[in-house]
């Protein structure tokens, strides 16, 4: 069945800095959204890709989809203590999924000042 | 505005007693309703998915079921938990109208011995 693999797993930022999470997939995806979980709570969601190429900005986020379609990427610029928490993505492998998500596995963020 | 609730937060079972959790939805109708378990530190995995009153699909074989005795409410049961049940189960609906982003529950965390 289709997998989702996200990295890094754990990622330990110092505030301020700069950095990227990973989502790849072997089989084309039709749309990739992505989600934020904090420590104790549930998950959130930021944002959904749909076309090729796709690039999407909130604040200090920069979503991408990548042309293939397979993969997609976060990065998170000038880091603060409010971005702690665990960042999915999930992919609707086909439009007739019934919204049926697949998730990664997340990356782990933690952030020192 | 769209809520979804779920109960209770937190419970302790032990071995072989049965289980039934509750998710119910308010301010919309007809939506898609989804459990997950959550291991720790893990990914979400989704175990039941239903498109309408009385329609269930299992995704994973498992010693959980789910029902749908009403429009915007979800039920996971067990007739006997075993020690691999224990994790945090969330609920999640989608509306048919904006067929993107998953809403979830605040979850019930699970703890069998």
């Amino acid at each position: 069945g289709q997998q989702v693999m996200q990295i890094p797993q754990y990622q330990h930022v110092q505030e301020g800095e700069d950095f990227t999470t990973y989502c790849n997939s072997s089989t084309t995806l039709s749309n990739i959204q992505w989600y934020k979980q904090r420590p104790g709570g549930h998950p959130v969601f930021l944002i959904q890709l749909v076309k090729s190429g796709e690039v999407k900005k909130q604040k200090r986020l920069t979503f991408q989809f990548g042309e293939a379609k397979k993969n997609s990427s976060l990065h998170i610029t000038a880091t603060q203590t409010t971005d702690v928490g665990t960042y999915f993505c999930a992919a609707e492998r086909t439009t007739d999924s019934w919204g049926k998500l697949q998730f990664g596995a997340g990356t782990q963020v933690v952030v020192t000042p | 505005s769209q809520t979804i609730h779920q109960w209770p937060a937190t419970l302790v079972q032990p071995v072989g007693s049965p289980l039934s959790l509750e998710c119910t939805v308010e301010g919309t109708s007809n939506p898609n309703l989804y459990w997950y378990r959550q291991a720790a530190g893990r990914g979400l995995q989704l175990l039941f998915y239903s498109v309408g009153i009385g329609q269930i699909s299992s995704e994973v074989p498992q010693n959980l079921s789910a029902s749908r005795p009403q429009d915007r409410q979800f039920i996971l049961s067990s007739k006997k938990l075993l020690l691999s049940d224990s994790g945090f189960y969330l609920c999640a609906w989608i509306s048919r109208e904006r067929y993107n982003e998953q809403f979830f529950g605040p979850g019930t965390r699970l703890t069998v011995l």
